[in-house]
């Protein structure tokens, strides 16, 4: 069975300090990889998908940043966290184009 | 483009009750649906899918969702609440014959409490 892991499962960073979040799935090839932001009372927000290798799209601007170093490995990464990155990441795989699964998410708060 | 409005931020309901939770989609092509539900602190986990075959589509933990086309809704319901069905719940949409990547549009989720 496929599993998706997300870490560190929490992360307190200053406001400046790059960050780096890390997600693996397993049993599964090639699958699409998305990363979500949850800020409080805001919804989800699509932040980058990827349907390969180093094949990734950025849904909205920001000071973040995405990588697919290996086919089951997403990265999201900062340069300089800003206050407003605080929430909570998922990260989410899907093996067809419809339904998505979540990891167990990153809490990241900045102060 | 497509849409998901969830009517009711909150809802409240008593154990043993009837849980209703309403989805109301908008797209220019028929969709997938389907309701994710979200402990605190946790990820999303798939409740229930609608991909064109039954309308009526029986899911995880006792919820149902009936899609209905001429209504453009998608509501989920479960017969009698359990006080472990107290969680956020978010209803999704996908374009059928979107593009590989398939992107989600998520509602804004429904809060779910459950009274003793």
């Amino acid at each position: 069975s496929q599993t998706i892991h997300q870490w560190p499962a929490t992360l307190v960073q200053p406001v400046g300090s790059p960050l780096s979040l890390e997600c693996t799935v397993e049993g599964t090839s090639n699958p699409n990889l998305y990363w979500y932001r949850q800020a409080a009372g805001r919804g989800l927000q699509l932040l980058f998908y990827s349907i390969g290798i180093d094949q990734i799209s950025s849904e909205v601007p920001q000071n973040l940043s995405a990588s697919r170093p290996q086919d089951r490995q997403f990265i999201l990464s900062s340069k300089k966290l800003l206050l407003s990155d605080s929430g909570f990441y998922l990260c989410a795989w899907s093996a067809s184009p419809y339904e998505q699964y979540f990891g167990p998410g990153t809490r990241l708060t900045v102060t | 483009a497509q849409s998901v409005t969830q009517l009711g931020s909150h809802v409240s309901v008593s154990e043993g009750a009837l849980v209703l939770l309403r989805c109301n989609y908008s797209s220019s092509v028929p969709p997938y649906l389907f309701w994710y539900v979200q402990y605190p602190n946790q990820g999303l986990q798939l409740l229930l899918k609608y991909t064109s075959a039954a309308t009526l589509v029986k899911g995880i933990n006792g919820f149902e969702a009936e899609f209905k086309k001429s209504e453009t809704s998608f509501h989920l319901t479960k017969p009698s609440a359990h006080m472990s069905d107290a969680a956020e719940y978010f209803c999704a949409v996908s374009r059928k014959g979107g593009t590989s990547y398939g992107k989600l549009t998520f509602g804004q989720g429904t809060i779910l409490t459950v009274h003793p």
